[in-house]
């Protein structure tokens, strides 16, 4: 079945500084979709961004994604973090069974410090 | 503009007794609906979908259920909680097709005690 893999569960950086969340994936499917959710303290997660298209870069808020189908990769990467980046992030991934809705990554939490 | 209501917005239950969370969501028509459980601090875990009334698909149990007995809402029970249960609970909808952007509600916090 389809999986995703983030390798860092938390990642801590100094506020001015770039960060980047690892994503790799897994699926049968050819055309996937890549999904990026973020979770603020006590909140539900919203969608951050999303690609389906090879070696597109993709923006918004300051964050971007180029999804890499020869690698299977969709890492997410700021060049400056914000105290306000501090939350949980999800890479997701739509494949085959799109109904089914998105398989999730286990989550990495970034703690951003002044 | 599509909204999505959940309720309650938390609960404290005893272990052993019933639950009943609910969602509904305005605005789309035949939207698939999801549910998704959270352990604190913890992944987003798949429990149900639907695709259509009367239709739910369980992706992973845990000793609950769900039913979507109308177009615009989901329900996911349970007889006898677990402290197991404890979490978040979060039902989501999307568009039919690969696109497949989910939209959150708000969750609900569920305390098993």
């Amino acid at each position: 079945g389809d999986s995703v893999t983030q390798t860092e569960g938390l990642v801590t950086l100094t506020e001015g500084l770039p960060v980047m969340l690892n994503c790799t994936y897994q699926t049968i499917y050819s055309n996937p979709f890549l999904f990026w959710y973020v979770q603020h303290l006590n909140e539900s997660p919203r969608l951050l961004l999303k690609s389906f298209t090879d070696n597109k870069r993709t923006e918004h808020q300051g964050f971007h994604a180029t999804l890499h189908k020869s690698s299977s990769s969709f890492h997410l990467q700021k060049s400056s973090a914000q105290l306000s980046d501090s939350a949980l992030y999800y890479c997701a991934l739509s494949g085959n069974n799109y109904a089914q809705g998105l398989t999730f990554g286990l989550g990495t939490r970034v703690s951003v410090f002044p | 503009a599509q909204t999505i209501h959940q309720w309650p917005v938390a609960e404290i239950k005893a272990v052993g007794s019933p639950l009943s969370l609910g969602c509904t969501i305005k605005g789309k028509s035949s939207p698939n609906l999801y549910w998704y459980w959270q352990a604190t601090g913890g992944t987003l875990q798949q429990l149900f979908y639907s695709i259509t009334v009367g239709q739910v698909e369980s992706v992973v149990q845990l000793n609950l259920s769900a039913s979507r007995p109308k177009d615009d809402q989901f329900i996911l029970s349970t007889e006898k909680l677990l402290l197991s249960h404890s979490g978040f609970y979060l039902c989501a909808w999307s568009l039919e097709g690969g696109q497949n952007t989910l939209y959150f509600g708000a969750g609900t916090r569920l305390s098993v005690l």
